[in-house]
């Protein structure tokens, strides 16, 4: 079975200017999550989609970040413009769905590094 | 608000020796869930163990086993003879249990274990 699949593994920008990187779940997924992981720190969530829905972007800085999940399967998530504190991993993750049996029980893509010189 | 810590920023071991990862959490929920995940070099964070706030029974799984107590709000991991295989980043996480939030995970900062041969 494939993992959750992220691309760029790698990207290097300059302030204010912008990024999006790109994550395809594990088939069969509903629910999909971005996660933020500054070095050091344990990951935050960013937002969490339910199919195509947004279940929680409670803690998505909406002034310069989005996201989206088209069709309820691919996701993107955007910064624009970035700053100097958005360096991180951007992690993508997948689970059956956000409750049930296997709360909790998210599949992890490798991640997105992000340099904000 | 939910809190988890984990005080140990860095653990080294030699090869076959126990090591315990501790963890605190904090909730006003009576309702929740616990969880350990590994982050290994490569990046991506895999789930080893979920527990509900309603079973404080310990668990085994090989070398792996866990102490979840209410009245110190602790659930530590312990790595029963240790291997070089086990070197990675271990997070401690907390989420609610309504519904759709058990991927809102609260993660710890992390204790980096190396274990050396």
């Amino acid at each position: 079975e494939a993992g959750v699949a992220q691309s760029p593994r790698y990207k290097i920008i300059e302030k204010r200017q912008s990024v999006a990187f790109w994550c395809n779940p594990i088939s069969g997924h509903a629910t999909l999550y971005w996660y933020q992981q500054i070095l050091g720190q344990g990951p935050k969530l960013l937002i969490q989609f339910q199919n195509n829905g947004v279940v929680d972007d409670s803690q998505l800085p909406k002034d310069r970040f989005s996201a989206e999940r088209l069709k309820g399967v691919d996701s993107t998530l955007k910064i624009q413009p970035a700053k100097l504190e958005d360096s991180a991993v951007y992690l993508c993750a997948s689970s059956l769905r956000g409750g049930g049996p296997n709360t909790g029980e998210l599949f992890f893509g490798e991640g997105s590094r992000l340099t904000v010189l | 608000a939910q809190k988890v810590t984990q005080a140990q920023t860095e653990i080294s071991v030699v090869e076959k020796e126990d090591v315990t990862l501790d963890c605190v959490y904090e909730t006003r929920d009576t309702t929740y869930y616990l969880f350990w995940y590994k982050q290994p070099p490569s990046g991506e964070l895999v789930f080893l163990i979920r527990r509900n706030s309603f079973d404080e029974q310990n668990e085994i799984s090989g070398r792996y086993s866990w102490n979840f107590q209410k009245s110190t709000s602790s659930f530590n991991f312990t790595i029963t003879a240790s291997q070089v295989v086990d070197s990675a980043v271990y997070f401690c996480a907390l989420s609610e249990a309504g519904y759709n939030q058990g991927g809102k995970l609260i993660f710890g900062q992390g204790t980096e274990l190396s274990v050396k041969p």
